[in-house]
């Protein structure tokens, strides 16, 4: 069975810190990597999409990295803000065109 | 432009009710699907289509129905509601290799 795994289930840390989300998958055959923002009781805003053949991407304080071989992916989060606050959630996309998610990473970031 | 929309956002059922969820796109995306979450967990899919007619099961299609009789729309059944299906439901088109998500409905049946 495809999984995707994100570690920690949750995180709580001080404004202006850098921070880094996990997620791990099973099968190394993705189409891309995808990570998506979501605010309480609200849809989910993509952020960064990592295509198969590239190992990141940018936006902003946002680094999203993809390590197939080792089945892994992070988000790097420069310079937390209180607004950064939400949960955030990897997905990957399989050949099909179907998304796979992780359980998501609540964070808290405290002013 | 709407991009994704969903009707209704919020619904409280009867066990056993039935109702339909409504799934509507303006962005001409050929792929369509509906998601569940549930607290704590990420999406799971339950049904998708990629095209007009034409639609698939996921990985968790039971005790749930969908039609695609138009491009623009996709809509998710529940037949006889249950209280295992108490979730929030997501909507999302792509047009292959990147989806967008609608707003969500929240269902509780009790």
């Amino acid at each position: 069975k495809q999984e995707v795994t994100q570690i920690p289930a949750a995180l709580s840390v001080p404004e202006g810190e850098n921070l880094v989300l996990n997620c791990s998958f099973t099968d190394s055959a993705i189409y891309n990597l995808q990570w998506f923002r979501q605010d309480p009781g609200k849809g989910l805003t993509s952020l960064l999409l990592i295509q198969s053949s590239q190992r990141e991407q940018t936006s902003g304080r946002l680094n999203a990295s993809l390590d197939k071989s080792s089945g892994r992916s992070t988000l790097y989060i420069a310079a937390s803000q209180p607004g950064d606050s939400a949960t955030y959630l990897c997905a990957r996309m399989d050949s099909s065109y179907k998304l796979i998610f992780g359980s998501g990473t609540r964070l808290l970031v405290r002013p | 432009n709407a991009g994704v929309t969903q009707t209704p956002k919020f619904r409280v059922l009867k066990t056993g009710q039935s109702m339909t969820l409504l799934c509507a796109q303006d962005m001409n995306h050929e792929y369509m699907y509906w998601y569940r979450q549930d607290p704590g967990m990420g999406l799971r899919l339950i049904h998708y289509s990629v095209g007009e007619g034409t639609t698939a099961k996921g990985e968790v299609p039971d005790g749930y129905n969908v039609s695609r009789l138009k491009k623009q729309n996709f809509l998710l059944g529940l037949e006889s509601a249950a209280p295992s299906q108490t979730s929030v439901y997501f909507c999302a088109t792509g047009r292959d290799y990147e989806q967008y998500f609608g707003p969500g409905t929240r269902l509780t049946v009790t």
